[in-house]
């Protein structure tokens, strides 16, 4: 069975304090890793896909990079509007598998 | 830039009622999906549809569920019998396709329903 492992739970950091988001995961096989941004009330916002251990992806004050049991969404000098819940999804490679499994996320607090 | 919407943004039912919601996927994409959050918790995947057919579900998605592609844009979710335990946010998502060259499996999704069973 896929898991997902997010952690930590919840973060508070100040306005330009930098930090990483940890998901650990397991799959039958990878054929991608997601990150996702959700603000309270809305839907997932794509943010990241990865798929190879090694890959790194950079997006603003975001950064995500991949190993072969984990991933990590690196912040860069935060600021308030990057509050939200982090979200992190596997999808396996088994034929036919197309949902994604997610972790519980890491609900981020930027403080300014 | 192009998106997916649901209505409605908030569903209240009486239980043991029928519910419908409703989402118009990204114009281009093939593969459709619904999700559900029971509220602090995480999102699950419900099913997934290609070419009018259901392509993978969940255990969650027992006799109760049922999808449709009812004419070109529209893609539904049918809860036939609602429970109380089916409260719950629920997203559709689209994507170009399944296999991951080009980042062609990237779900985007929709804001969500919220529904509400009393």
């Amino acid at each position: 069975e896929d898991q997902v492992t997010q952690s930590p739970e919840a973060l508070r950091l100040q306005e330009g304090e930098s930090s990483s988001l940890n998901c650990s995961y397991t799959v039958s096989g990878l054929r991608g890793l997601f990150w996702y941004r959700q603000d309270p009330g809305k839907g997932p916002e794509f943010l990241f896909t990865l798929y190879s251990a090694g890959e790194e992806k950079e997006k603003e004050r975001l950064k995500a990079t991949l190993t072969k049991k984990e991933s990590f969404l690196h912040i860069t000098a935060p600021k308030p509007e990057d509050s939200a819940t982090y979200l992190c999804a596997v999808q396996a490679m088994i034929g036919g598998a197309d949902g994604l499994t997610f972790g519980k996320g890491t609900h981020l607090i930027i403080q300014p | 830039e192009p998106e997916v919407t649901q209505t409605p943004s908030h569903q209240v039912t009486q239980m043991g009622q029928e519910v419908i919601l409703r989402c118009v996927p990204i114009s281009n994409h093939l593969y459709f999906y619904w999700y559900r959050q029971i509220l602090g918790q995480k999102v699950e995947f419900l099913v997934s549809f290609y070419n009018n057919e259901i392509s993978e579900k969940s255990e969650i998605f027992d006799d109760q569920f049922s999808v449709e592609r009812p004419d070109g844009s529209n893609f539904t979710l049918k809860i036939r019998s609602t429970k109380l335990e089916d409260s719950a946010m629920y997203f559709c998502a689209s994507s170009e396709a399944r296999y991951r060259g080009m980042a062609k499996n990237i779900q985007y999704f929709g804001a969500g329903t919220r529904l509400s069973v009393l």
